[in-house]
């Protein structure tokens, strides 16, 4: 079983804060996704990526891939009420047949005004 | 309609009785998959249709549930004899791509919360 572990589990910063969140496993992605999900929705994509070391920025947002393709970090500068939520990362499973995503736990996220 | 749509979004269940769940997704989307969430966890696996076929069932818990896909598009998960530890949200996502995980994204609905008393 492929597992994420995501850290911290729980992390409440006051607004205009910066702060990295990650996802950590002892197996190889062939992708890896960062998904917010909100209380009673379900999760929205926020980025995909793909190539070990790749580094994508989203607004204040910076998601980075691990060379070896088994961590992923996010990154989130001069925090925002609007961050709140639950931050998942997922891995894709890859390979012939079904595919799916593995998920983590989640970050849960809260940006105090 | 231009999201994956589930209903119902809330049911109450007394333990023992069957429910069923439904999900609607993005037209045309070839795959859909069933999660599911405890409270203040991430969504677990359940199980994956591309489209008619039911191509991984691994993450289903127990021979109480199941899942349909007949026509290759609405789905229904079923749950038989509902014991308190299914008491979850049950999250259905969809995705236009054969290979999700690689570059494609999972679109997910709202979900539905389903509490057995």
């Amino acid at each position: 079983t492929q597992l994420l572990e995501q850290s911290p589990q729980f992390l409440s910063i006051q607004e205009g804060e910066n702060l990295t969140v990650y996802c950590n496993s002892s197996s190889v992605f062939s992708s890896l996704q960062w998904y917010r999900q909100e209380p009673g929705e379900g999760p929205v994509l926020l980025v995909t990526v793909v190539t070990g070391g790749e580094v994508k920025k989203l607004k204040r947002l910076t998601f980075q891939f691990g060379d070896a393709r088994k961590d992923s970090s996010l990154h989130i500068t001069a925090a925002q009420p609007g961050d709140t939520g639950l931050y998942l990362c997922a891995g894709g499973r890859g390979g012939g047949g079904a595919d799916g995503l593995t998920f983590g736990k989640g970050t849960h996220l809260i940006i105090q005004p | 309609g231009a999201g994956v749509s589930q209903s119902p979004r809330y049911k109450v269940a007394k333990r023992g009785q069957d429910v069923a769940l439904r999900c609607d997704p993005i037209s045309g989307h070839v795959s859909l998959f069933w999660y599911q969430q405890a409270l203040g966890q991430g969504p677990e696996f359940l199980t994956y249709f591309q489209n008619e076929a039911q191509l991984d069932k691994s993450g289903l818990p127990s021979d109480r549930f199941f899942a349909e896909r007949p026509e290759g598009s609405v789905s229904t998960l079923k749950i038989q004899r509902t014991q308190q530890e299914d008491s979850a949200v049950y999250l259905c996502a969809s995705s236009g791509s054969r290979r999700t995980g690689r570059n494609g994204e999972l679109f997910f609905g709202e979900g539905s919360r389903l509490t057995v008393l």
